[in-house]
């Protein structure tokens, strides 16, 4: 069964930081790997796919990378700003339609 | 844009009512999934379909059904309401197969007292 961690829970950092997000999973036999960006009471908003067969997804502030021999991705946001306070759920997809939700980080960029 | 609605942002029920949560999708998008979402434990899968008519069971499908009639609709069913029940309920859509983004819904957050 496929266990999906992110740590810490919970990040602050002030604005114009670079920081990092973890995600660390045990199964590496996945199709692809998704970042989420969620606001309080909101739903999900898909920020970045990498496909099993990527290294790394770039799209603005925001690189995610992956290494499936050692279970992990990361979410690099460079240069945060308060608008990023978020709480940022990384999910991979494995077999037969199955989808693994980590817990989530809450970031919060302090002005 | 993908749009994925969910019929109803806050609800509240009393223990023992038959509720239902819509959620519609306006992509053509074969592929339809329920979850729920409670502190600490994350997003979590009730139902998904990948087709008009097709179900399976995700991790936590007890004292839930799903209906998918059309292929933009995928109803949720609490047949018998449950204290237990209260959480955020999320929907999302995908194109097709295990490459492809999921599109969230806003979420019905639903209390049952």
């Amino acid at each position: 069964k496929q266990e999906v961690t992110q740590i810490p829970a919970a990040l602050s950092v002030p604005e114009g930081e670079n920081l990092v997000l973890n995600c660390s999973f045990t199964d590496s036999a996945i199709y692809n790997l998704q970042w989420f960006r969620q606001d309080p009471g909101k739903g999900l908003t898909s920020l970045l796919l990498i496909q099993s067969s990527q290294r790394e997804q770039t799209s603005g502030r925001l690189n995610a990378s992956l290494d499936k021999s050692s279970g992990r991705s990361t979410l690099y946001i460079a240069a945060s700003q308060p608008g990023d306070s978020a709480t940022y759920l990384c999910a991979l997809s494995g077999g037969y339609q199955k989808v693994t939700f980590g817990t989530g980080t809450k970031l919060q960029v302090i002005p | 844009d993908v749009k994925v609605t969910q019929s109803s942002r806050y609800l509240v029920k009393r223990t023992g009512e038959k509720v239902f949560l819509e959620c519609v999708q306006d992509m053509d998008h074969e592929n339809m999934f329920w979850y729920r979402q409670d502190p600490g434990l994350g997003l979590r899968l009730i139902y998904f379909s990948y087709d008009v008519k097709m179900k399976e069971k995700g991790d936590i499908p007890e004292g839930y059904s799903v209906s998918r009639e059309k292929k933009e609709r995928f109803s949720l069913i609490l047949e018998s309401a449950s204290t237990n029940q209260t959480s955020m309920y999320l929907c999302a859509s995908s194109l097709g197969g295990l490459s492809e983004t999921q599109y969230f819904g806003p979420g019905t957050r639903l209390l049952v007292l």
